[in-house]
């Protein structure tokens, strides 16, 4: 069964201040490994896809790596807007259908 | 590009009852997956809709069940409602038979009393 544990559950930065976020998977072949944002009562926005392990991808502040047991979410000086959970998620390969298998999210506060 | 939407965006059941959810999809994308996410925890898995056909499923039981209609848009009717089943209900909308990066609605909040 596939599996994806993050850590950890919550970080508390200053603004400025970098760090990552750590997701482990579990999976048999991944097709894929999916980052999220998701602000307080709304759905998950998504941020990057990484489908191979060396794999990096970089969105303004942020920067995801994959190997083949984990990937990183790295935040460079972040700011107060980007506190929200981070979700993380994989995708088997042997499907015929898009199953997403999520972690429980690390939640991000960044103080001014 | 109209993103994914998805009504009610909350809802209040008593135990026992029946509800319908409704998630129109993304202009272009031709499946959808649902998911549950409970308080503090991450979306999980319940069943994937692609050309009107249920062609995956998580570890729900029968009383989930849905619905895709020819214009992609889905339904989720859950029967019996249980207080366990109180959580936001998320909708995905993605293309191809959903192995595509899939793009999330703002949920509906459902709370069974």
């Amino acid at each position: 069964e596939d599996q994806v544990t993050q850590s950890p559950e919550a970080l508390r930065l200053q603004e400025g201040e970098s760090s990552s976020l750590n997701c482990s998977y579990t999976v048999s072949g991944l097709r894929g490994l999916f980052w999220y944002r998701q602000d307080p009562g709304k759905g998950p926005e998504f941020l990057f896809t990484l489908y191979s392990a060396g794999e990096e991808k970089e969105k303004e502040r942020l920067k995801a790596t994959l190997t083949k047991k984990e990937s990183f979410l790295h935040i460079t000086a972040p700011k107060p807007e980007d506190s929200a959970t981070y979700l993380c998620a994989v995708q088997p390969r042997g499907t015929s259908y898009g199953k997403l298998t999520f972690g429980q999210g690390t939640i991000l506060t960044v103080h001014p | 590009e109209t993103g994914v939407t998805q009504s009610p965006t909350h809802l209040i059941k008593t135990r026992g009852q029946q509800v319908t959810l409704r998630c129109s999809s993304q202009s272009g994308h031709n499946t959808v997956s649902w998911y549950q996410q409970a308080l503090g925890q991450g979306p999980q898995f319940i069943f994937q809709y692609y050309r009107e056909e249920e062609n995956g499923r998580g570890n729900f039981p029968p009383r989930f069940s849905g619905l895709q209609f020819p214009n992609y848009s889905s339904e989720l009717n859950v029967n019996a409602l249980e207080l366990d089943d109180s959580a936001l209900y998320l909708c995905a909308s993605s293309k191809g038979q959903g192995t595509d990066t899939q793009y999330f609605g703002p949920g509906t909040r459902l709370t069974v009393l």
